[in-house]
């Protein structure tokens, strides 16, 4: 089993809809959890960054996070064209960045 | 220059060539990492420099070599390469006591080996 799982996509969604993106993890340990968005030929960057349970809301973004389940979310509001790109998963349990478990992303595309 | 640069931006080369990627990081960071991308799996962390000592080596084939020789320059040497090695690879910078994890990554350099 994976330590990270994330579904690859990809995802195509029409403008102005709710985009749910998710991960599930088996590290119990895991309690730094990040969102990094990557666009086609860049590198990743950091979206939203979320420590232990709970909800965390930037602009058209919310990350949620469920370590009950362990199950974490990204939702994504009102989607727009400039949205679309594959979005990563990412957590640790320690923090710091050699310590991170990445999902394989999720390829989403928002059409007009 | 801003942020973390990679050059070459592309590379294709043969089985028995020899050649060097470069990362340089203008963020004042002290950690720089190399990371290899392979379409649908998962970022696999090759090599971490921390204070520019290696501090991880994640059991990576010894025809990949790392090189930093200061805190803002990461090399990655290549020799011998095989097909599966084509992939893309992304340099990252961190501050190394950075709680939250955060990397900042360069634009990749995309690698064919023939």
């Amino acid at each position: 089993q994976k330590e990270v799982e994330q579904d690859p996509g990809p995802l195509s969604v029409p403008e102005g809809a709710i985009v749910s993106l998710n991960c599930t993890y088996s590290n119990s340990a895991f309690q730094y959890f990040m969102w990094y968005r990557q666009y086609s030929r860049k590198g990743p960057e950091l979206l939203m960054y979320t420590y232990s349970s709970g909800n965390k809301e930037d602009g058209r973004f919310t990350a949620q996070v469920d370590k009950s389940s362990k199950y974490i979310s990204l939702f994504i509001r009102d989607s727009q064209p400039s949205d679309s790109a594959t979005y990563l998963c990412a957590m640790s349990a320690s923090g710091g960045g050699n310590k991170l478990t990445f999902g394989t992303g999720t390829q989403l595309k928002v059409e007009l | 220059e801003t942020g973390v640069t990679q050059t070459p931006r592309h590379l294709v080369m043969g089985m028995t060539n020899k050649k060097s990627l470069k990362c340089e990081q203008h963020l004042g960071h002290n950690a720089m990492y190399w990371y290899k991308q392979s379409a649908k799996k998962p970022l696999e962390l090759m090599f971490v420099y921390s204070l520019e000592e290696r501090v991880e080596n994640n059991s990576v084939p010894s025809r990949f070599s790392p090189e930093c020789p200061n805190s803002s320059h990461l090399f990655l040497h290549l020799h011998t390469l095989q097909p599966e090695d084509s992939a893309l690879y992304l340099c990252a910078s961190s501050q190394v006591y950075e709680n939250t994890g955060e990397l900042f990554f360069g634009e990749g350099s995309r690698l064919t080996v023939l």
